[in-house]
This record gives C-alpha cells, sequence and structure tokens, in this order.
C-alpha cells in the first residue's frame, strides 16, 4: 500500500527565505510518480511540481524545486524566496505505479500536509 | 476559464436528503478523478473514470455513493441518504494521460445538519 508522510503540521518562514517542507514516501513500486499541491485558504488544490522515480535530476519549478533522494524515500520541496502569497496549505501525493497487477490509473495518495506561514 | 469547475461549491442539506454534485474537466481530459478531503487531512480517492467506463472505485465509495460521466464528458457524484459523516469537501481533477499531473477544480463544500 502506497503511504505518504509529511511530518510537519505547521511551518513559519520569513519572507523572502528558503524553507524545505519535507515528505517521506513509502511503496513497492519501482515506477512512480511524487507530486506537491499548494491548497490556498480558497480550497482549489494547485499544483506546484512533479518528479518522476526514473528521474535522475531534481525537479524545478520556477522558486520550487523538489529534493528527491530515492534510496531515503523522500521527496522534500524546497521553496525559495518565499513571499507572503505562499502562505498555504501545502500537500505531498504520490501516483501509484502500475504494481504487480500491471494496471494503474493514476490516482493520487496524500499526505496530511504542511501549513507554511510566511511572516513578513 | 478553461479549468476544472464544480457545481455548486457549496451544499448544505439536511441528514437523511440526496445531494447531487456536478463536474466539468478540462475540454480534452478524458480522466476524472473525485476525492473526498475532510477537515485537516489530506484529499483521499474515492472513484475514477476514463472517458464514460468507472474503472476504479475505492472503499470509501458505500452503496449511498453512486458516480457517472454519460458521454464522457461531465460526471456526477451523487450521495443518497446523506450523513453527517459525509461532510466533507468534494473535489474533482482532470488528466490528460496517467502520469500527467491532475487539474483540480475548487471543490463542493458539503455540510450535512
Amino acid at each position: 500500500a502506497q503511504k505518504i508522510t509529511q511530518t510537519q503540521p505547521g511551518m513559519f518562514v520569513q519572507e523572502k527565505e528558503a524553507v524545505t517542507l519535507d515528505c517521506t514516501y513509502d511503496t513497492s513500486d519501482q515506477s512512480y510518480g511524487l507530486f506537491w499541491y499548494k491548497q490556498p485558504s480558497s480550497g482549489e488544490m494547485i499544483f506546484l511540481i512533479y518528479q518522476g522515480s526514473y528521474d535522475e535530476q531534481n525537479a524545478t519549478e520556477g522558486r520550487y524545486s523538489l529534493n528527491f533522494q530515492k534510496a531515503r524515500k523522500s521527496a522534500n520541496l524546497v521553496i525559495s524566496a518565499s513571499q507572503l502569497g505562499d502562505s498555504a496549505m501545502y500537500f505531498c501525493a504520490m501516483r501509484e505505479g502500475p504494481g504487480a497487477g500491471g494496471t494503474s490509473y493514476g490516482k493520487l495518495t496524500f499526505g496530511q500536509g504542511t501549513i507554511l506561514t510566511v511572516h513578513p | 476559464d478553461t479549468g476544472v469547475s464544480q457545481d455548486p461549491r457549496h451544499k448544505i442539506t439536511k441528514r437523511g436528503q440526496n445531494v447531487t454534485f456536478r463536474c466539468d474537466p478540462i475540454s480534452e481530459h478524458n480522466r476524472l478523478y473525485w476525492y473526498r478531503q475532510t477537515l485537516g487531512q489530506g484529499p483521499e480517492f474515492l472513484t475514477y473514470f476514463q472517458n464514460e467506463a468507472q474503472l476504479e472505485k475505492s472503499r470509501l465509495l458505500s452503496d449511498r455513493f453512486s458516480a457517472e460521466r454519460p458521454k464522457g464528458s461531465f460526471s456526477t457524484l451523487e450521495i443518497q441518504r446523506t450523513e453527517q459523516g459525509d461532510s466533507a469537501m468534494y473535489l474533482c481533477a482532470s488528466s490528460l494521460r496517467r502520469t500527467y499531473e491532475q487539474y483540480f477544480g475548487p471543490g463542493t463544500r458539503l455540510t450535512v445538519t
């Protein structure tokens, strides 16, 4: 069974500083994908960044980068130069691989989230 | 706006009533997912459609829940005989490929009184 663990219920960061949000995962699949989503207070889930299990380089998207350590099964999100608008809930999610049965429809398993607060 | 849309955004209903939610995915996306999110938790998968076929259902989807996607376009999620435990945010997402990111709608927040 897939499992995502986010151990930081809340994080605080000063504006313009960098912050790392932790995510560890557990899977027996060789092929899988890891995602980070942002959920502001409005409720909509906003896709931030994706890392495939076979990708050798860490993913980057603007101020977001994903620190992927496959052997440790971690996929931490790094936000550089934090902005006030970054204050939100952040979810790490994993897309399952085909598994032994050879069928996967791409459903996501989410962690419990980390609330990030950016102080001015 | 060409994103995923959901209707209604909020629904308050009394226990025992039936409710129906609608999701309109991004037009070229053939994959559609429903998730449920309770307060303080991450979303949990409910069901998946590929075109009009419902290919996967979670054990969370009790027999009071039914979902459809006629003609492979919009989807509806119906909850019959609602219970207070059904109070949650119901999120719809669509995707073009299994390996691609899923784009989420704004959600329907259900409150059962």
